[in-house]
């Protein structure tokens, strides 16, 4: 997706082990996201930011941090991944006007 | 806070017949109502959005209305095509306050 890059993709990750996801934007926006997709519970608010060093908490944010040092980067930690945290991730953008938010690309994370 | 319920969660029709995706909201206070796509392995795309300002609102064969007094909105999409298969997503929002509340998500099937 134009402007959104999430890194990595693909990661398979033991239990009880840190886990740092990135998102990255090229457009200079405020108002950044991060999602999880899980089957039946369609995207969950995990946490958000509204500006560098300024974030708050979704609704399922238990287990997880955030940082964001930079405008461009939104980084997502799981403390101690669990098995429950096996799930798709999505970092969005509020782009403002016509085009409200633009979601990147995905990151599947897999906690054996 | 808000809660956005998607019916129903999986959809199957003939192509060229039209479907129908409805959601009801609780807060009474959101104000915009966007209809995201999402392909497989790619992240949801906005397809068309309604604020509460309207009733109706039609881009090509994809249509939503909304009413506000029973805090339901709908997705219709006319003359079905096989590229229409995809995971639909409604979601609700208070307008400035830059958070999305998504349902649950449609698997729609188009069959030929």
């Amino acid at each position: 997706d134009a402007g959104i890059t999430q890194s990595p993709r693909h990661k398979v990750t033991e239990t009880g082990t840190p886990v740092t996801l990135r998102c990255h934007q090229t457009e200079n926006h405020r108002y950044m996201y991060w999602y999880r997709q899980d089957p039946g519970h369609g995207l969950r608010l995990i946490h958000y930011s509204y500006g560098v060093k300024d974030t708050d908490k979704g609704e399922v944010s238990d287990g997880y941090s955030v940082s964001r040092s930079k405008t461009e980067d939104f980084l997502l930690t799981l403390e101690s991944a669990t098995s429950s945290q096996t799930s798709v991730y999505f970092c969005a953008i509020f782009s403002g006007g016509n085009y409200g938010y633009t979601f990147g690309s995905g990151t599947r994370l897999t906690v054996v | 806070g808000e809660n956005v319920e998607q019916h129903p969660s999986t959809l199957s029709v003939q192509e060229g017949d039209s479907a129908v995706i409805k959601c009801t909201y609780s807060d009474s206070a959101s104000n915009y109502f966007p209809w995201y796509k999402q392909e497989l392995g790619k992240g949801p795309q906005l397809i068309i959005d309604i604020r509460s300002n309207v009733g109706e609102k039609k881009d090509q064969r994809i249509a939503v209305t909304l009413n506000k007094t029973a805090k339901h909105f709908s997705l219709h999409i006319t003359e079905t095509q096989p590229e229409d298969s995809a995971v639909y997503f409604c979601a609700a929002s208070i307008q400035g306050a830059q958070k999305l509340v998504f349902g649950q998500g449609t698997r729609l099937t188009i069959n030929p």
